[in-house]
């Protein structure tokens, strides 16, 4: 069966940067596209980008763009999402999902990032 | 970006009414290849999304037929015939047909 793990909470401090596993079973990782999206706290979703593991090409929210930087491994499966510059707008849940048909189809179970000193 | 409008913010209904949740886009979703991709994801509390359905109206393998979407270009429409229990939670209608991806404001169901 499908299933995205993500990478446990993490407490970060100001201007630091923090890096978010993804780790893919279940299914060819290099056939779908691995997408990532923010929920902050009791908020919608928002869309920061997705990475095409196969080909390694990036799309970003021009609003992440800056901030998001999408890699894979594809010898294991694992899709990552470095965060940098933290401030506190960057503390919220962060989720991976699985692109398919124009829908989401798996999502990671998220991770929680907070920023604090 | 799209901005998509979902109406109303909540819903308190009692189990065994229906359901109706609108959501409206700035721009049209029908995409160049002709479909137009409109989804709708449920969050219950304390859990991350889970798919409902694609493209307007299709509904994932494993979701109850009392769900079903409608709609075209910038309206759209889910509906529950008979709600039940374990719908409980936040529904969002997002659009995949322009970049960047963008989501609806959610419209949480409450059980009466």
């Amino acid at each position: 069966q499908v299933n995205l793990l993500q990478s446990g909470a993490a407490l970060v401090k100001p201007g630091a940067s923090v890096k978010l596993s993804c780790k893919a079973s279940g299914y060819t990782f290099t056939d779908y596209y691995i997408h990532w999206v923010k929920q902050s706290h009791g908020k919608s979703l928002e869309w920061i980008g997705y990475i095409n593991p196969n080909s390694g090409y990036t799309n970003y929210n021009e609003k992440f763009k800056s901030k998001a930087t999408l890699t894979v491994d594809k010898s294991t499966n694992t899709a990552y999402m470095e965060l940098s510059r933290l401030t506190s707008e960057d503390s919220a849940t962060y989720y991976c999902t699985r692109g398919s048909y124009g829908g989401y189809d798996y999502w990671g179970q998220g991770v929680m990032v907070t920023v604090s000193s | 970006d799209v901005v998509m409008t979902q109406t109303p913010v909540s819903l308190s209904l009692a189990i065994g009414q229906p359901a109706s949740i609108s959501c409206k886009s700035s721009q049209s979703l029908l995409g160049t290849s002709g479909k137009t991709f409109l989804n709708w994801i449920l969050q219950r509390p304390g859990q991350s999304p889970k798919r409902l359905i694609y493209q307007v109206s299709k509904l994932y393998s494993e979701v109850p037929d009392r769900f079903s979407g409608s709609g075209s270009e910038t309206e759209f429409t889910l509906k529950i015939s008979r709600v039940e229990a374990e719908d409980l939670g936040v529904y969002y209608c997002w659009q995949g047909t322009h970049f960047p991806r963008t989501f609806g404001g959610g419209t949480k169901l409450e059980l009466k």
